[in-house]
């Protein structure tokens, strides 16, 4: 079955740096990975979408990253700051317009001031 | 910028009773999705709809859900008789094509 694993359940990470999320897929072959932030007790936000056939992509102080041979995505917040703290979500979808988005569990990122 | 909206924002209801949660997807979306996350665990889909009618749906969604779109504007889902284990986060996302829009949620907890 369609596994999706976060690397870890929580990461703290100082102010200022940068924080690396890692998601991993087995028996899946998404045409989209999508990255999701959600506050508690609420619902997830778009942050960025890669690809299949991306390498990167970029925005702002966000950076994901998609190797389709390892079956693996980094997302990467840069210049950390303590409003970043939040869980982060990975999510695969296929290629039809109507296919749901299947999650990960997330990472509960806090910034340390 | 447009937004998914989702009403009522908790549900509180007793085991057994009907509940009706209602969402206004994005206008020009044509793809709507209801998914659950139970407190501490994954967003999990229910079901998909594309031109009026169900496109996929997951094991959860079982003879108590049903989705309808009454009027081209609301997207609603019904459970019928409602349990236990139906408490939880139900969000309602909808898309064009490849990104999903979340609306807020309803936090239904069922006594």
């Amino acid at each position: 079955s369609q596994k999706i694993e976060q690397n870890s359940e929580a990461l703290n990470i100082q102010e200022g740096k940068t924080a690396t999320l890692t998601c991993n897929y087995t028996n899946y072959s998404p045409a989209y990975l999508q990255w999701y932030r959600q506050d508690p007790g609420r619902g997830p936000v778009f942050l960025l979408l890669i690809r299949e056939n991306e390498k990167e992509k970029r925005k702002e102080r966000l950076k994901v990253t998609f190797d389709t041979t390892l079956k693996q995505s980094l997302f990467h917040i840069t210049a950390s700051q303590p409003a970043d703290s939040a869980t982060y979500l990975c999510a695969l979808k296929g290629v039809s317009g109507n296919t749901p988005l299947v999650f990960g569990k997330g990472t509960r990122l806090s910034v340390i001031a | 910028e447009p937004e998914v909206t989702q009403t009522p924002s908790h549900q509180v209801t007793q085991m057994g009773q009907e509940v009706i949660l209602r969402c206004v997807p994005i206008s020009n979306h044509l793809y709507f999705y209801w998914y659950r996350q139970i407190l501490g665990q994954k967003v999990e889909f229910l079901v998909s709809f594309y031109n009026n009618e169900i496109s996929e749906k997951s094991e959860i969604f079982d003879d108590q859900f049903s989705v309808e779109r009454p009027d081209g504007s609301n997207f609603t889902l019904k459970i019928r008789s409602t349990k236990l284990e139906d408490s939880a986060m139900y969000f309602c996302a909808s898309t064009t094509q490849e990104t999903q829009y979340f609306g807020p949620g309803t936090r239904l907890l069922v006594l």
